[in-house]
This record gives structure tokens, C-alpha cells and sequence, in this order.
């Protein structure tokens, strides 16, 4: 079955604790990235992997960091977090869009992360 | 309008009816992508309509597309009461480095009362 899966699913950290969130993809995609959700502003990407290697910003990375040793796997780390990190945070995978239009994005279950 | 901005921002019906939620953007895209997110939980990608596509059916799903308008309409026919969820319309814009990215708007929470 295709899976995107995270953990943890929910967490209460303290600020200036490091965390990571896991995410690894059964299906071989290429582009990875990590978005977040919060009440009124929607989902937004943090940051996204083309492939093994090669990461680059979204539209809020401040405070995020992550990794793409291999291609299934793509973490997120939170170096030290703080609470206005407290979201709701998604990962999710697609394959290359090649010259197609654009191909199906699959999100995980969700992470609740909670810091005080 | 913002890119992928959902309206309405909540939709209340009964059961059995059919409930249209819309979907409007500013830049031109390669395709559009509707979730469905129950409270709280992940989402749960319903159909994906290419800019060259005007429509397209899934179940008691139909997705329309006019790019002319830059909007894009999902319709849920014969409502459930387990289709109470909120609706998001994802953007993947066309150009430029959006790799694997979608932008979102605020999504609609559609309550369907038994």
C-alpha cells in the first residue's frame, strides 16, 4: 500500500529541546517536502527535496532544518524549537513531474507538535 | 484572490443533497489537486484535473476546471453524512521551481447533518 508515514504522530516538547520528525515514502518519489498547518494561514511548505541530496527552502524554513540521505527518508528537524513551532506539520512525496502536468502529491497522517 | 483560495469558507446541508464548494486562483497552473482532511487527521487526496482538462469524475465526485475564470469547482452529489470533513484545492503552478509543491487555501468545512 502507498504510505507516507511520520512519527511521531503527537508530541509535547519543551522549547530549546531538539526534535525530529520522521518521514519516509514506499513509493519510490522523488520530491519530498515538509509542510505545516496552522489556523487561519492554511498549509504551508517548509521545505522540499527533489531528490537524494539536494533540499532547498519553501516559504517558512525559519527555525527548520532537514535531510534527504536517502530517498525514502526525509526528516525534519527542529534544532530548537520554539512555541510558535506548535502546528500541526505534514510530509508528503511525489514522483517527478517530468513533462507531464504535474503529478499526484500524497500527505502523511500529520504530526501534532506542541511546545510550551 | 490568493492562489488556491476555497469558498465557501463552511457549507451546511442534509443528507442527500449535493454540495458544491469552489476554488480560485491568481497564476497560472499545471494542475489542481482537491484533499479531503478529517478533523484533525492527514489528507486524503480525492481527484487531480490537469489545466488541459475541463472535467472529471470520480464516484459522486466532479471536479470542473476553467482556466478562463482561474476557478475550479468540487461537487459531491448525494451527500453523507461521512463526508463531513474540511475541503482543500491544492495549486501546482505552472513555472518556475515549484517542485512537488501545492499552495493551498484556507480550505471548506462541509457539515453534512443526517
Amino acid at each position: 500500500e502507498a504510505q507516507v508515514t511520520q512519527n511521531p504522530r503527537y508530541l509535547i516538547t519543551v522549547t530549546g529541546k531538539k526534535l525530529t520528525v520522521t518521514c519516509s515514502q514506499n513509493m519510490n518519489h522523488e520530491y519530498m517536502s515538509w509542510y505545516r498547518q496552522d489556523p487561519g494561514l492554511g498549509l504551508r511548505q517548509i521545505y522540499y527535496s527533489m531528490n537524494v541530496e539536494v533540499t532547498d527552502k519553501g516559504d517558512v524554513p525559519e527555525g527548520y532544518k532537514v535531510s534527504r540521505k536517502e530517498k525514502r527518508n526525509f526528516p525534519l528537524i527542529l534544532e530548537s524549537p520554539s512555541p510558535n513551532q506548535t502546528s500541526l506539520y505534514f510530509c508528503a512525496s511525489s514522483t517527478r513531474r517530468g513533462n507531464s502536468p504535474g503529478n499526484t502529491i500524497y500527505f502523511g497522517e500529520g504530526s501534532w507538535l506542541t511546545v510550551v | 484572490s490568493q492562489q488556491g483560495e476555497e469558498d465557501p469558507q463552511a457549507l451546511s446541508i442534509q443528507e442527500g443533497e449535493n454540495a458544491t464548494m469552489n476554488c480560485s486562483y491568481k497564476t497560472s497552473i499545471n494542475n489542481l489537486q482537491w484533499y479531503r482532511q478529517n478533523s484533525g487527521r492527514g489528507l486524503v487526496h480525492l481527484i487531480l484535473i490537469r489545466s488541459n482538462e475541463r472535467e472529471k469524475h470520480s464516484g459522486r465526485l466532479r471536479v470542473t476546471l476553467d482556466t478562463s475564470k482561474k476557478s475550479s469547482s468540487l461537487l459531491i452529489t448525494a451527500s453523507r453524512a461521512a463526508d463531513t470533513a474540511s475541503y482543500f484545492c491544492g495549486c501546482d503552478n505552472a513555472g518556475g521551481t515549484s517542485y512537488g509543491k501545492l499552495t493551498f487555501g484556507q480550505g471548506t468545512i462541509l457539515t453534512v447533518h443526517p
